[in-house]
């Protein structure tokens, strides 16, 4: 069975510092790979998504990058994280050719 | 390009009572459906989904959602609620495999005893 990992799973931050969140999907191959934030009482905005190695779109232009170095790993970054970029962050996957996508656990990011 | 709204962004129902949560969709070519349900500080888990198969569509904990293309709505029910089933609920579109999957903005059910 597929399942898909998310850290760490809570981070607070000072404005400023940089960010590095981590995906990992496992028991699958070649997943699309997708960034959400969910922002506090409102729904989720997708931020990129990945259809292969080193294949990124972006959404909405921000202070956030994402990077994926290998098949199943997906990552988030950030170099001077703003206030604004609190919130929480939800990873997901979906096979090659089908619509559903399947989310991690997430991770609260806390930025003071 | 699609949308998705959710009439009522917090929902109370009695334990016991039916549930119903309403959801209606934009979309100029047909669309894929889909309800998450989130519980505090968890992920989203996949409720049900319509595909072009069956209009009404049944998903884990009790739950169906029916399609309607004439009311472009995928409301979901459930006939007796339970406390465990207060929790954050998304309705979601999509029609390309993903790339543009659009969430709407979510209602909390709130369960009383």
């Amino acid at each position: 069975s597929q399942t898909i990992h998310q850290w760490p799973a809570t981070l607070v931050q000072p404005v400023g510092s940089p960010l590095s969140l981590e995906c990992t999907v496992e028991g699958t191959s070649n997943p699309n790979l997708y960034w959400y934030r969910q922002a506090a009482g409102r729904g989720l905005q997708l931020l990129f998504y990945s259809v292969g190695i080193g294949q990124i779109s972006s959404e909405v232009p921000q202070n956030l990058s994402a990077s994926r170095p290998q098949d199943r790993q997906f990552i988030l970054s950030s170099k001077k994280l703003l206030l604004s970029d609190s919130g929480f962050y939800l990873c997901a996957w979906s096979r090659q050719g089908q619509e559903t996508q399947y989310f991690g656990p997430g991770t609260r990011l806390l930025v003071l | 390009a699609q949308s998705v709204t959710q009439l009522g962004s917090h929902v109370s129902v009695s334990e016991g009572a039916l549930v119903l949560l309403r959801c209606n969709y934009s979309s100029s070519v047909p669309p894929y459906l889909f309800w998450y349900v989130q519980y505090p500080n968890q992920g989203l888990q996949l409720l049900l989904k319509y595909t072009s198969a069956a209009t009404l569509v049944k998903g884990i904990n009790g739950f169906e959602a029916e399609f309607k293309k004439s009311e472009t709505s995928f409301h979901l029910t459930k006939p007796s609620a339970h406390m465990r089933d207060a929790a954050e609920y998304f309705c979601a579109v999509t029609t390309n495999y993903g790339q543009n999957f659009v969430f709407g903005p979510g209602t909390r059910l709130s369960v009383l005893p």
